[in-house]
This record gives C-alpha cells, structure tokens and sequence, in this order.
C-alpha cells in the first residue's frame, strides 16, 4: 500500500515554462510535507516545505500548494531553468518523524 | 556547511558476507535516517534513530540491523548480504527532538551504491 504517490514519473517542459509535480497522498495522518531534488550521483537535498495548516508556501521560483480534502499537493516551478532538471521527490511526515517518500518525478527543462 | 558523509561511493560483496555501511554527520543532529531508493520504489525507511542507542523500524528493516554508539554516527549493518539487498543506500540526519520540530528538512549524504553478487 503506497501511501505518497508520484503519478507522473517523467516531466517535459521548456526553458521559462511553468513546470508543475504532482503528488497525492493517503493517510490522513500526514501532517507536514516537503519537496527534495535530486541530481545524479548526489543525496536528496531540501527544496521547500508546508505544514498542513498552510494551503501555500513560497520561496523563489518554487511554490507547494496543499489541498488536503483532496489529500493532493503539487510543486509549481517558475520560470523553469535547464538547471532545475532533476528528480523530485514529495515527502509526507507525521508527528513521529517518519518521512514517507514518493517514488519521484524525473523533470527535464529544455533550453 | 551541513555535512552528511557516507564511507563508501560503491561496494560490491558476496552473498553471505556481512556489510557494514557507516554514515556521519557533523551538524549535532539528534536524528538520523538510512534508506534505500530503488527505481520505481522510491526512498524507503530501513531504520531510524532519535539518539545514541536508540533505533526504531523503519517500513523495511528486514534483513538489516542498526548500531549508533555515538550522536554523529549511524551504522546500517547487513548480517548476511543477499542478492536482493542490491540498492542505493542513503543516509540522512535532521535536527530537533520529538514533536513538531522532528519534521523538518533531512539532510542527505551522496549515497552508497551496493552490489550483492
């Protein structure tokens, strides 16, 4: 039973695009999630964050929008840059610490 | 700058051998993290731990056992490799006791590609 899920596992957009991923989740425990980006051959790094008491987070080019009656929470990249190419992943945690992770999206920004 | 090390890039052992994969951090971290990301699976949680000596399950921790004797490291420990046991393996270490702040942002090392022949 996959309890965070990344429905779309590759994403094409072109450079100065908006680049929108997509992840839904099922456990109605899940109070805090979190964005990573992951190049090849490095750990996951940190990207941004919302509690489930926030609807919208915002930080640069990168904003979390949480609907939790529709258990769904998606990342909107904008402007995308070539740079921003690499595998996303959503991460759900609840008061226990656990983080339970999506299988990931890989995006690709075209130039 | 936060730093999360692991002691091997890449490891290649025989079935039946054991395996010791040690993970460090520098930041005084109270937690730490190892997981295995395989394609289309994602990360999942072998083992966690919220201080010295402790350790919880993690959703796979069949087949592996943890050890952490000191705050800054986090041993992962393979009794007896198998070949399904081939993965990427990454640590990581966040911040805050119990609660709210046990959420937040974990910080990565660059990963240990394991390979059971």
């Amino acid at each position: 039973d996959q309890q965070v899920k990344q429905n779309s596992p590759s994403l094409s957009v072109q450079e100065g695009r908006i680049s929108i991923l997509n992840c839904d989740y099922t456990n109605s425990m899940f109070d805090y999630f979190l964005w990573y980006k992951k190049y090849p051959a490095e750990g996951p790094t940190f990207l941004i964050s919302i509690s489930s008491i926030k609807d919208k987070n915002e930080d640069g080019r990168f904003t979390v929008f949480l609907n939790k009656s529709a258990k769904h929470l998606s990342l909107h990249i904008v402007p995308s840059q070539p740079g921003d190419s690499a595998v996303y992943f959503c991460a759900a945690t609840t008061n226990a610490g656990k983080s339970t992770f999506g299988d990931g999206t890989t995006l690709t920004v075209k130039p | 700058d936060v730093k999360v090390t692991q002691s091997s890039r890449y490891l290649v052992k025989r079935t039946g051998e054991k395996v010791f994969l040690e993970c460090v951090q520098d930041m005084d971290h109270e937690n730490m993290f190892w997981y295995r990301q395989d394609p289309g699976l994602g990360l999942r949680l072998i083992y966690f731990s919220y201080d010295v000596k402790m350790k919880e399950k993690g959703d796979i921790p069949e087949g592996y056992s943890v050890s952490r004797e000191k705050k800054e490291r986090f041993s992962l420990i393979l009794e007896s490799a198998s070949t399904n046991q081939t993965s990427m393996y990454l640590c990581a270490s966040s911040s805050g006791t119990s609660g709210s702040s046990v959420r937040g942002e974990q910080y990565f090392g660059p990963g240990t590609r394991l390979t059971v022949t």
